[in-house]
């Protein structure tokens, strides 16, 4: 079974600066990963995914991520943060077979401060 | 793009109610989710349907069934609403799998909902 875990529930930053928020999983098999991002009362959105080829994975509002299979690390990191950033990211893994169920993370809340 | 409906945002119910929860797609996806979200636990998956008729349990499927009659439509029903099925509801569908597919789920709005 693959499980996901987001280190920082919660990560405070101010704006302009760079930021990192970490996810490690779990899983005996290969995986596909991915970003989604939930801003106030709104539904889930895609950020990125990886399914193979290149580790380094860009994604919309200038995000990125890191697939690091000795580490089973998938890292999201942004250079430079806005305020619009504030929201609720998770993390989620699934498998390439069967009926692909999407196993996320408890999320990381994050808050850009001015 | 795609779209994912959920026929309502907010909702309030009292114990013991029967609660309907609609969803509809507008992608012609196989493939469609629900997830309740609680601070803390991220999204847990309830029940999920790959085809007309068909479903599967998720996670967390005690006190919940569905029911998908047709392609674009998935509903949650909450047969006699407890209290600690206080949450926030979401609903997915998802592209193909396979060799060309992405996986990548679609989500609806969301629906808050409070048993009282």
């Amino acid at each position: 079974a693959q499980s996901v875990t987001q280190l920082d529930s919660q990560v405070p930053v101010f704006e302009e600066a760079p930021v990192e928020l970490r996810c490690n999983y779990s899983s005996s098999v290969s995986v596909y990963l991915f970003w989604y991002v939930q801003y106030p009362n709104q539904g889930l959105q895609l950020l990125l995914k990886y399914l193979s080829g290149s580790t380094l994975v860009k994604g919309i509002n200038g995000f990125e991520a890191e697939f690091n299979k000795s580490q089973t690390s998938f890292h999201l990191r942004k250079p430079s943060v806005h305020i619009s950033d504030t929201a609720e990211y998770f993390c989620a893994v699934t498998r390439p077979v069967g009926y692909n169920k999407l196993i996320f993370g408890a999320g990381t809340r994050l808050a850009v401060h001015p | 793009d795609v779209k994912v409906t959920q026929s309502s945002r907010y909702l309030v119910k009292r114990t013991g109610e029967k609660v309907f929860l609609e969803c509809v797609q507008d992608m012609d996806h196989e493939n469609m989710f629900w997830y309740r979200q609680d601070p803390g636990l991220g999204l847990r998956l309830i029940y999920f349907s790959y085809d007309v008729k068909m479903k599967e349990k998720g996670d967390i499927p005690e006190g919940y069934s569905v029911s998908r009659e047709k392609k674009e439509r998935f509903s949650l029903i909450l047969e006699s609403a407890s209290t600690n099925q206080t949450s926030m509801y979401l609903c997915a569908s998802r592209t193909p799998g396979g060799r060309r597919g992405s996986y990548e789920q679609y989500f609806g709005p969301g629906t808050r909902l409070t048993v009282t």
